[in-house]
């Protein structure tokens, strides 16, 4: 089955701190998708990157795929309260199952 | 437009009883995945349906199950409820099974077992 480590588990950062959090697969990534979930609720779809090298930005967060590393990075600017909860990367394998990382938990201190 | 819901938001159940949760996908998507998140064991794939047909099942009892109507909407059922099917369930929707066009997720049935 595919895995997908998350680093850190979990990171405490004072406001207006930048932060990355990586994502590495033990396969050969068709896509990875990032997600944010506050606790207790559904996950927020972020963004999704197919191609290797591919980078995309949504507000203060941008990710980054490299297929060669099976490695995805998420990266926010400037880190708010707003942006505290759980990251969760996401992958689907050849059998469309879908996978989800070991999560990162964020806490930003105003 | 509206995004996936799923009803009820928070049920409690007493063990031994059956349950069943409802996710209506996004209109349009016909690929509807289902997953259960506890503290233990994070996020963990259940089951997917494409057109009315289950595609793929997680490591699950036969206690799960589910369906999806011709409506694209899902339901799925647990049965014999034990204290450790507490969790979130979540469903996803997508416009088809592959995931290109990504996935989107409902906020989620908050299950107590008690």
């Amino acid at each position: 089955s595919q895995e997908l480590e998350q680093s850190p588990q979990s990171l405490i950062v004072q406001e207006g701190k930048n932060l990355t959090i990586n994502c590495t697969s033990s396969k050969t990534l068709y896509g990875l998708y990032w997600y944010k979930q506050k606790y207790g609720e559904g996950l927020i779809f972020l963004m999704m990157l197919q191609k290797g090298g591919e980078e995309k930005s949504h507000e203060k967060i941008t990710a980054k795929l490299d297929e060669k590393k099976q490695q995805s990075s998420l990266h926010i600017t400037a880190s708010q309260p707003s942006h505290a909860g759980i990251y969760l990367c996401g992958a689907a394998n050849t059998g469309n199952q879908f996978y989800f990382g070991t999560g990162t938990s964020l806490t930003v201190i105003p | 437009k509206a995004g996936v819901t799923q009803t009820p938001r928070y049920l409690i159940k007493t063990r031994g009883q059956q349950v069943t949760l409802s996710c209506s996908p996004i209109s349009g998507h016909r690929s509807v995945s289902w997953y259960q998140q506890t503290p233990g064991q994070g996020l963990q794939f259940l089951f997917e349906y494409f057109s009315e047909t289950q595609r793929n099942k997680g490591n699950f009892p036969g206690r799960f199950s589910g369906r999806q109507f011709s409506n694209s909407r899902s339901e799925m059922n647990v049965s014999t409820l034990e204290l450790g099917d507490s969790a979130l369930y979540l469903c996803a929707s997508s416009l088809v099974p592959d995931g290109n066009y990504g996935y989107t997720f409902g906020s989620g049935t908050r299950l107590t077992v008690v």
